[in-house]
């Protein structure tokens, strides 16, 4: 079964640094693996997304992860912080080798950029 | 705007009552999810669809949950029988294919009195 743990609920960083969204997945196969981001009262924003290749993905916003397939985790990283990255965001994973399956989401990390 | 959206943004209803959501997804997409967000968790996935078709239910979705796409096109989630457990936020997704990014609605908070 697959299975997304995003071990701290709150990550709080001064305006200006860098920040680190931790993320450790579980798949059987071979892991698809994504990051969102949810404002208040809206759905989830696509930041990137890891399929195969270069193990530093860069996405939205200046936001970039890195896959690291021994430790199984796939980090949400910023070289300098805003305050409007002030958000909650989650970590996803699929298994591609498994047919259909769907979408598996982490609890959610909630950060506040603090200038 | 050209995302996917959704209907209502907010239901407010009393126990017992029936509810319907509705879900237009990005055009051409031709995969349809249905997810729950409670508080405090992540999306939690209830179905998806491929055209018409509804491939994959989640044990989450009881008997009073139905989801249909007739055309393939936009999709209703209807709940029979609300419960105040049932209150959640109700997210909509499409994507081109199963490989590919799912792209979310601003999704349906339903509340259930």
């Amino acid at each position: 079964a697959q299975s997304v743990a995003q071990p701290e609920d709150q990550v709080n960083v001064a305006e200006g640094n860098p920040l680190t969204v931790k993320c450790t997945y579980s798949v059987s196969g071979n892991p698809y693996l994504f990051w969102y981001v949810q404002y208040p009262n809206r759905g989830l924003q696509f930041l990137l997304k890891y399929i195969t290749g270069d193990n530093l993905v860069k996405g939205s916003y200046g936001f970039e992860a890195e896959f690291n397939k021994s430790q199984t985790s796939f980090h949400l990283k910023k070289p300098s912080a805003l305050v409007s990255d002030s958000a909650l965001y989650f970590c996803a994973v699929r298994d591609n080798d498994a047919g259909n399956t769907p979408l598996v989401f982490g609890k959610g990390t909630r950060l506040s950029v603090i200038a | 705007d050209t995302g996917v959206s959704q209907n209502p943004r907010h239901k407010i209803t009393k126990r017992g009552q029936n509810v319907t959501f509705r879900c237009d997804p990005i055009s051409e997409h031709n995969r349809l999810y249905w997810y729950r967000q409670t508080l405090g968790q992540g999306p939690e996935f209830l179905t998806y669809f491929q055209n018409e078709a509804q491939l994959e239910k989640s044990r989450l979705l009881s008997d009073r949950f139905s989801a249909e796409r007739p055309k393939g096109s936009f999709s209703t989630l209807e709940i029979q029988r609300t419960e105040q457990g049932d209150s959640a936020m109700y997210l909509c997704a499409s994507s081109l294919g199963r490989s590919d990014t799912q792209y979310f609605g601003p999704g349906t908070r339903l509340t259930v009195l």
